[in-house]
């Protein structure tokens, strides 16, 4: 079964802190996607990686960066936290070139920036 | 640019009605797909159906089947003989299939089913 692990499902930081989202898949996809989403707002996606060590902007990438070492790990990251990141975050993994497949989600983390 | 409008913010439901969570599109690319996730409050993203721009046909798996009515661009999700573990947020989403398979997401619609 496709499995996409997301390191926390609740975390709470300061403003300022340094912040590191993990994901993980372990289903040899090629495309990875960090989305937040909001009330009213549905998902919105920040960044996404088609291949180890490539990455492009997403529609909200002001404040997040991502890193991609390896295939199967997916990371975001906050640079400086602050309260208008306090969000659900949800990462996704794709196979590249196949239309109808979809995208799969991790559970999700549930973060406050205090 | 692509767009998926959700005009349906919250709906209730009696147990065993049918019900259809509306979904409209804007694209200018003659490819797309169109899909339908539904998350429940636990959080998860479960992936219910999905639906091609040339597919012939509507999509169905199992209660689940999508009205695709391709001149007025809409999408709208039909749920069959629902039932109390249909209560969930309901996302409809579309990928332009040249690019990066990047899908946009709409609003979402929060279903309520009554028993």
């Amino acid at each position: 079964d496709v499995k996409v692990t997301q390191s926390s499902r609740y975390l709470v930081k300061r403003t300022g802190e340094k912040v590191f989202l993990e994901c993980v898949q372990d289903m040899d996809h090629e495309n990875m996607f960090w989305y937040r989403q909001d009330p009213g707002l549905g998902l919105r996606l920040i960044y996404f990686s088609y291949d180890v060590k490539m990455k492009e902007k997403g529609d909200i990438p002001e404040g997040y960066s991502v890193s991609r070492e390896k295939k199967e790990r997916f990371s975001l990251i906050l640079e400086s936290a602050s309260t208008n990141q306090t969000s659900m975050y949800l990462c996704a993994s794709s196979l590249e070139g196949i239309s109808n497949q979809p995208q799969h989600f991790g559970d999700g983390t549930r973060l406050s920036i205090l | 640019a692509q767009k998926i409008t959700q005009t349906q913010p919250g709906m209730f439901v009696q147990e065993k009605e049918a019900v259809t969570l509306d979904c409209t599109y804007d694209t200018s690319d003659p490819s797309y797909g169109l899909f339908w996730y539904k998350q429940p409050s636990s959080g998860e993203m479960i992936f219910l159906i999905y639906q091609g721009s040339y597919d012939q046909q509507n999509a169905t798996e199992g209660r689940y089947s999508l009205n695709f009515q391709k001149a007025r661009k809409s999408a709208n999700l039909v749920i069959s003989a629902s039932q109390l573990g249909d209560s969930a947020m309901y996302f409809c989403a579309m990928r332009v299939l040249q690019g990066a398979q990047k899908l946009v997401f709409g609003q979402g619609t929060r279903l309520t089913i009554n028993p």
